[in-house]
């Protein structure tokens, strides 16, 4: 069974750092392409970050780009999201996701509560 | 930056078909997937490559995607269906739309 395990949200105040994790089991983690999702409390799916299979090749959303990190771990099965200069418009459910292709997600974590607040 | 529309909600009776409509410049040209997220819920995939089923998901969900629109079509719908549903596709990078509200009323 696949599974995506975020962990790491938290209450943060604004300009503090935070970083996310993502333990993933059930699946070859290597051989897939990973994504960042968030989603505003009320609000859409925000797509935010993607990292190649091997890492080689990561994309940001210009909302996060300068201050978001992406990077994976393919011996640990795990993927992780540093993210700086937080700001209120941070706050959303983080979801780390899977996808064998770049073109789609095939499976999705239960997601992470990131909130950005003095 | 690639933008994708979707109408905020969409109404249907329960046992009737619900379609439910994605547009996008050169919608046709590119991969159009689903996702299906209740309440409080993550996301579920339920159509990839416009039209396909992944495991699990019943086949009264369909995809199609024309032109520059892409359908969500659910037959027999049921009130276990009511759920936001999302359209996704990628464009330099990965774009969803606002998502529809689907009400079984």
């Amino acid at each position: 069974e696949v599974q995506l395990v975020e962990s790491g949200g938290d209450l943060v105040h604004p300009g503090g750092s935070l970083r996310l994790s993502c333990a993933a089991s059930g699946f070859a983690f290597r051989d897939f392409e990973m994504n960042w999702v968030r989603q505003a409390p009320g609000k859409g799916l925000e797509w935010i970050s993607f990292i190649s299979s091997g890492g080689s090749t990561i994309y940001y959303a210009d909302s996060v780009r300068g201050r978001f990190t992406v990077s994976r771990d393919n011996a640990r099965n795990s993927l992780f999201l540093q993210m700086n200069s937080l700001r209120a418009g941070d706050t959303a459910v983080y979801y780390c996701a899977s996808g064998y292709s770049s073109k789609w997600i095939d499976y999705w974590g239960q997601g992470t509560l990131v909130t950005v607040s003095s | 930056s690639y933008e994708l529309t979707q109408p905020p909600s969409v109404s249907v009776s329960p046992g009737q078909t619900a379609s439910i409509t994605c547009s996008g410049d050169r919608l046709w040209n590119k991969y159009v997937s689903w996702h299906q997220q209740r309440p409080g819920q993550p996301p579920v995939l339920v159509i990839y490559q416009d039209y396909k089923r992944p495991s699990g998901i019943p086949e009264r969900f369909s995809g199609s995607n024309s032109g520059n629109t892409a359908t969500l079509t659910i037959s027999e719908t049921q009130t276990f269906d009511e759920a936001d549903y999302y359209c996704q596709a990628w464009d330099s990078s990965m774009v969803f739309g606002g998502g529809t509200k689907l009400a079984v009323l």
